[in-house]
């Protein structure tokens, strides 16, 4: 089944420092989710990326798509105590079976 | 409001009584599943069904069972609940089995199996 590496599994930074988590596929993705999981909360989309090469950004947060889209990134820029939680990337193959990262949990120190 | 609400929030029970927890959509969604959420494992996908009367294993279906009646239903049975399933619980679901779909995520059921 589909195999995915997600890094780095902690990040502690202090407030207003960058933070990157990069998600790493064995095998060539149709397109690739993340997902944000605040404490305590349940995890909530953040954005689908789908083209070969492909940069999104949402505010701080910029999101990138591999050439050979087998791995992505999520970059947030001067981190807040709001980026708390952790984020999750959903690698998708074309199966219905859906397999998630185990993710990274970011903690920010103010 | 569009959701996906699960039953219970938190369960503390013990080995061998079966239990359900319920999970119910109303976004006329065709795809649902479940996960287990555990501590260094990430998520983990436990069934899923594509639509009514259509369940599929996911990754650790091994002590658990489901069924699709409805729609807008997909709860998860512990026949003989043991120890190794406690663990928190999310049911989520997506319009279709389309890879493009997003997942929206219940809010969770903490179960404790003592």
């Amino acid at each position: 089944g589909q195999q995915v590496m997600q890094i780095p599994q902690y990040q502690h930074v202090q407030e207003g420092e960058d933070f990157t988590t990069y998600c790493n596929s064995s095998t060539t993705l149709s397109n690739i989710q993340w997902y944000k999981q605040r404490p305590g909360g349940h995890p909530v989309f953040l954005i689908q990326l789908v083209k070969s090469g492909e940069v999104k950004k949402q505010k701080r947060l910029t999101f990138q798509f591999g050439e050979a889209k087998k791995n992505s990134s999520l970059h947030i820029t001067a981190t807040q105590t709001t980026d708390v939680g952790t984020y999750f990337c959903a690698p998708q193959g074309g199966s219905e079976k859906l397999v998630f990262g185990k993710g990274t949990k970011l903690t920010v120190n103010p | 409001e569009a959701q996906v609400t699960q039953n219970p929030r938190y369960l503390i029970t013990v080995t061998g009584k079966k239990l359900t927890v319920t999970c119910s959509q109303n976004m006329n969604h065709e795809y649902m599943s479940w996960y287990r959420q555990d501590p260094g494992l990430g998520l983990r996908q436990i069934y899923y069904s594509m639509n009514v009367e259509v369940t599929d294993k996911g990754d650790v279906p091994e002590g658990y069972k489901v069924s699709r009646k409805e729609k807008r239903n997909f709860p998860l049975i512990l026949e003989s609940p043991s120890p190794n399933q406690t663990s928190l619980y999310f049911c989520a679901s997506s319009l279709s089995a389309d890879s493009n779909q997003p997942q929206h995520f219940g809010d969770g059921t903490r179960l404790s199996i003592l």
